[in-house]
Formats: structure tokens, C-alpha cells, sequence
């Protein structure tokens, strides 16, 4: 069976420091990976996706950026947070196949970021 | 263009009674669905998705789903609600591109 991880589970940071976050899927190859982020009381905003190691597209303009350095590996960076990346931090992932938009997306736990 | 409107923030209903939460969406091709459900500080879990074999559609926790392509909706419903229902529910429709749309989620609250 398919596992995703994410972690850390929680992060408080300070303003202007760096950020890493990571996921990993367990029992499945080439998938297709996604960053969103929950700020309180929004809905979900799509960051990044990936369709393939070194493959990233960003849907939003922003101090943050993304890497698939193996298969099954996403990482979200960042070089200095603001305040207002604070949030709720999803990875997610999907099967590819012939009718892949019929593939639902199967989520890892979340990370709490709270930058002070 | 292809959306999602999820139609109600927030819905409260007492236990035991039946939940309705509403999804419309737009789309020019048949659609794929989706309903996730979200409890607090957790990732999305996957209750139910229409993918064009069977209009009603039955998930996970008793959950269950109806397309209506000439009302272009796609309603989750429960016939009782349960304390643990008490969550956000997001509707997703899945483009022809791949690309994945999610509603802007209805906070379903569970009153004793």
C-alpha cells in the first residue's frame, strides 16, 4: 500500500530564517506531487506540482520554491519567511495514467508552520 | 472555464439529522468529482468520486453523492449526522488537463 509523509509535523520559526519541508511516498513510483498551503480561514492555494524529478511549476508568485530531487521526494524551501507564510502546509500525490484526471490525490498529514 | 462553488461556509445540523452540502460546478466536458473531508489539523481524505460510470455515488462513513448534470450539481449527503462528522468537506473537480480544482470547503458543524 501507498504511505506519504511530511515533515516536521509543526514549526515555529522566526522571520527572515529559512525554511525545509519535506515529503515522501512510500509504495508507489512516479507520481505526480503537489504543495498547497491552508491559511487560517482560506481555502487550499496550490504552491507547487511536479510531474517528474526536476520537473516543479509554480502556480503562485512568491518567496517559496520546490524541488523533487528523487522520484518520490518533494521539498519545499524557502530562503527567508515572512509572516504571512504561516499556514498549513499539504503534500500531496497522484497516479498517472491514460485517464488521470479519474485519480484522486491522497494527502500526508500536514505541517503547522507559525513564523513569529 | 471549468469552477467549483461550494455554495454554503458553514452548515450546522443536529445529530441524527441529515446532512446536505452543496457543490455546483461548470465545465464544458463531463467532469470529474471529488469530495474530501478534512478534520482539524489533519491531511484530506478522500470520501467519494463520480468519474462518469454511475450518477449516485456511495462513499466512506456513510457518505454518498448525486450527479445532476442538468442541475450541474454534485450534492454530498447523509442520511444521520455523527458528532465525528464534524469537519471541513471540500468539493474538487479534476479538469481534462489534469489540473484540480478545490472549492473554498463548507465547515460542517455537529450540535448535541
Amino acid at each position: 500500500s501507498q504511505t506519504i509523509h511530511q515533515w516536521p509535523a509543526t514549526l515555529v520559526q522566526p522571520v527572515g530564517s529559512p525554511l525545509s519541508l519535506e515529503c515522501t511516498v512510500e509504495g508507489t513510483s512516479n507520481p505526480n506531487l503537489y504543495w498547497y498551503r491552508q491559511a487560517a480561514g482560506r481555502g487550499l492555494q496550490l504552491l507547487f506540482y511536479s510531474v517528474g524529478i526536476g520537473q516543479i511549476s509554480s502556480e503562485v508568485p512568491q518567496n517559496l520554491s520546490a524541488s523533487r530531487p528523487q522520484d518520490r521526494q518533494f521539498i519545499l524551501s524557502s530562503k527567508k519567511l515572512l509572516l504571512s507564510d504561516s499556514g498549513f502546509y499539504l503534500c500531496a500525490w497522484r497516479r498517472k495514467k491514460d485517464s488521470s484526471r479519474y485519480n484522486e490525490q491522497f494527502f500526508g498529514p500536514g505541517t503547522r508552520l507559525t513564523v513569529l | 472555464a471549468q469552477s467549483v462553488t461550494q455554495l454554503d461556509s458553514h452548515v450546522s445540523v443536529s445529530e441524527g439529522t441529515p446532512v446536505l452540502l452543496r457543490c455546483n460546478y461548470s465545465s464544458s466536458y463531463s467532469p470529474s468529482l471529488f469530495w474530501y473531508v478534512q478534520h482539524p489539523n489533519k491531511g484530506l481524505q478522500l470520501l467519494l468520486k463520480y468519474t462518469s460510470a454511475a450518477t449516485l455515488v456511495k462513499g466512506i462513513n456513510g457518505f454518498e453523492a448525486e450527479f445532476k448534470k442538468s442541475e450541474t450539481s454534485f450534492h454530498l449527503t447523509k442520511p444521520s449526522a455523527h458528532m465525528s462528522d464534524a469537519a471541513e468537506y471540500f468539493c474538487v473537480v479534476s479538469k481534462r488537463d489534469d489540473k484540480i480544482i478545490f472549492g473554498k470547503g463548507t465547515r460542517l458543524h455537529i450540535l448535541p
